[in-house]
């Protein structure tokens, strides 16, 4: 079947890092979504990857490995704003969208 | 700003009613999206549409319709209220489904139906 997995929830504090990881299961491979969702709004698109290896975005980096099944959202110099669920879906051999569940980050000051 | 607008932030139906949510977008997409959105679970698919009064079936079809017969909106429709269709709706649309990189989905602010 197809899955998406990435932790509940994680916390992290203002100015630090964080790692938020996601592994994949689909029918065929069209590409990794990330979006980030402030409580009460709607997703908005934060990084696509299709290809190996890392992308950046400013203070956002994500990060696929096709032959794991796994990627990676990176966020440097944290900022309260970061406070948000972060989604991370694949998109199969249909162009169909796989959701996870998302990980709430907590930023502390 | 490109935006896609659902007419209802909250609403509150009794079990039985028929219940509208209408989502209209202003950038030209081919395709309009419903999911579900409830705690602990990943969005899931109700309903999509690639084309004007074209729909399809998602992951979850059941005990919903929709209406597309315009370009620009796409109506979800709960024939029979029901409580466990208590949830977060969200609309949402993408310029087209040929690549990959072109099915970024602009998401609308969302619906929270509560059925008593």
């Amino acid at each position: 079947g197809q899955n998406i997995d990435q932790p509940t929830e994680m916390t992290a504090t203002e100015g630090a890092i964080v790692q938020i990881n996601c592994t994949y299961q689909t029918s065929g491979f069209n590409g990794l979504f990330w979006y980030q969702q402030h409580a009460g709004e709607a997703p908005t698109f934060l990084s696509y990857n299709v290809l190996d290896g890392l992308e950046e975005k400013g203070r956002f980096s994500s990060f696929l490995s096709r032959s794991k099944g796994y990627s990676y959202l990176l966020l440097k110099e944290l900022q309260m704003k970061d406070s948000a669920s972060y989604l991370c879906a694949g998109m199969d051999s249909n162009y169909q969208l796989i959701w996870g569940a998302g990980t709430k980050l907590i930023i502390k000051p | 700003d490109v935006k896609v607008t659902q007419s209802s932030r909250y609403l509150v139906k009794r079990t039985g009613e028929k219940v509208f949510l209408e989502c209209v977008q202003d950038m030209d997409h081919e395709n309009m999206f419903w999911y579900r959105q409830d705690p602990g679970l990943g969005l899931r698919l109700i309903y999509f549409s690639y084309d004007v009064k074209m729909k399809e079936k998602g992951d979850i079809p059941e005990g919903y319709s929709v209406s597309r017969e315009k370009k620009e909106r796409f109506s979800l429709i709960l024939e029979s209220a029901s409580t466990n269709q208590t949830s977060m709706y969200l609309c949402a649309s993408s310029r087209d489904s040929s690549s990959s990189g072109a099915n970024v989905l602009t998401f609308g602010a969302g619906s929270r139906l509560t059925v008593l």
